[in-house]
C-alpha cells in the first residue's frame, strides 16, 4: 500500500514552459486535493476533487487546471509556467470529504527560471 | 471569515523540556480541527484531529490537544520533547457543510530542538 505517490519530486522549469505533476492514490478514496506550499505561508488549496469527473477550484487555481478521469490519478497541469509558480506542490487525498483526515504525497519541488 | 492562526513562526526548546504550539481558530460553527507535522523535505502526517466530544485529544507520537471554545484555540502539547519531533507543525481546520475543499491551513510553527 503505497498511499499517495508524486511524480516528479524535482523539476526546474524555464518561464512559458509546460508541465504536468502526476499523483495517484491506491487507498479508493473518493476526494484528492492539489495544495501548494510557499515558504512562511501554510499550504493553499488549488483543486480539489471529489470523485471521478468531478473537479473544482481553490483558493489560488489561476495558471493551473486539472483533471480526475479515474479514482487514483488526479494530475495538476501547468500551463506557461511562471516564476510566480516557483513552490513545493502536494496532492493530497481523504475518504471523504474534508473533515476526514487527509493522507499526503512527499511533494514536488518546482522551479521556475 | 474562517481562519487559523499560529502565532509562533519558530520555537525552539530544549530535548527533555514541556511544548506548547498555539493554534487560534475563527469559526462560526463548531470546526473539525487537525494538527499536522512536516518532517523535512516530507509531506504532511496526521498527529490528531477534534470534531467534537472529549476537548482533551491525544495523539501520535506522544501529543495531545486540548480545544477550549471559550479561547477560540487548539494547543498542543507533549511533556518532553524529543530530538525526533524537530520539524514544522501546521494548525487545519474546517466545518462540515462548508466548501468542499476547504481545509484552512495556519502558516506553520517551527520547531528546533537543542540537545
Amino acid at each position: 500500500n503505497a498511499g499517495v505517490t508524486q511524480t516528479p519530486k524535482f523539476r526546474i522549469l524555464k518561464i512559458g514552459q509546460s508541465m504536468t505533476l502526476q499523483c495517484t492514490q491506491d487507498m479508493n478514496h473518493n476526494y484528492m486535493y492539489w495544495y501548494r506550499q510557499d515558504p512562511g505561508m501554510g499550504l493553499k488549496l488549488i483543486y480539489y476533487s471529489v470523485g471521478a469527473g468531478i473537479t473544482d477550484k481553490g483558493e489560488v487555481p489561476n495558471g493551473y487546471n486539472v483533471s480526475r478521469s479515474t479514482t487514483e490519478d488526479f494530475p495538476l497541469r501547468l500551463e506557461l509556467a511562471a516564476p510566480s509558480q516557483t513552490s513545493v506542490y502536494f496532492c493530497a487525498s481523504s475518504h471523504r470529504d474534508p473533515t476526514d483526515t487527509q493522507y499526503f504525497g512527499p511533494g514536488t519541488r518546482l522551479t521556475v527560471l | 471569515a474562517q481562519s487559523v492562526t499560529q502565532p509562533d513562526i519558530h520555537i525552539t526548546v530544549s530535548e527533555g523540556a514541556s511544548l506548547e504550539l498555539r493554534c487560534n481558530y475563527s469559526y462560526g460553527a463548531t470546526p473539525y480541527l487537525f494538527w499536522y507535522v512536516q518532517s523535512p523535505g516530507q509531506g504532511l502526517q496526521l498527529l490528531l484531529k477534534y470534531f467534537s466530544g472529549d476537548t482533551l485529544v491525544q495523539g501520535i507520537k506522544g501529543f495531545e490537544a486540548e480545544f477550549k471554545r471559550s479561547q477560540s484555540s487548539f494547543n498542543l502539547r507533549k511533556p518532553s520533547v524529543h530530538w525526533s519531533d524537530a520539524a514544522e507543525y501546521f494548525c487545519a481546520g474546517t466545518t462540515r457543510g462548508g466548501s468542499q475543499g476547504n481545509l484552512i491551513f495556519g502558516k506553520g510553527t517551527k520547531l528546533s530542538v537543542k540537545p
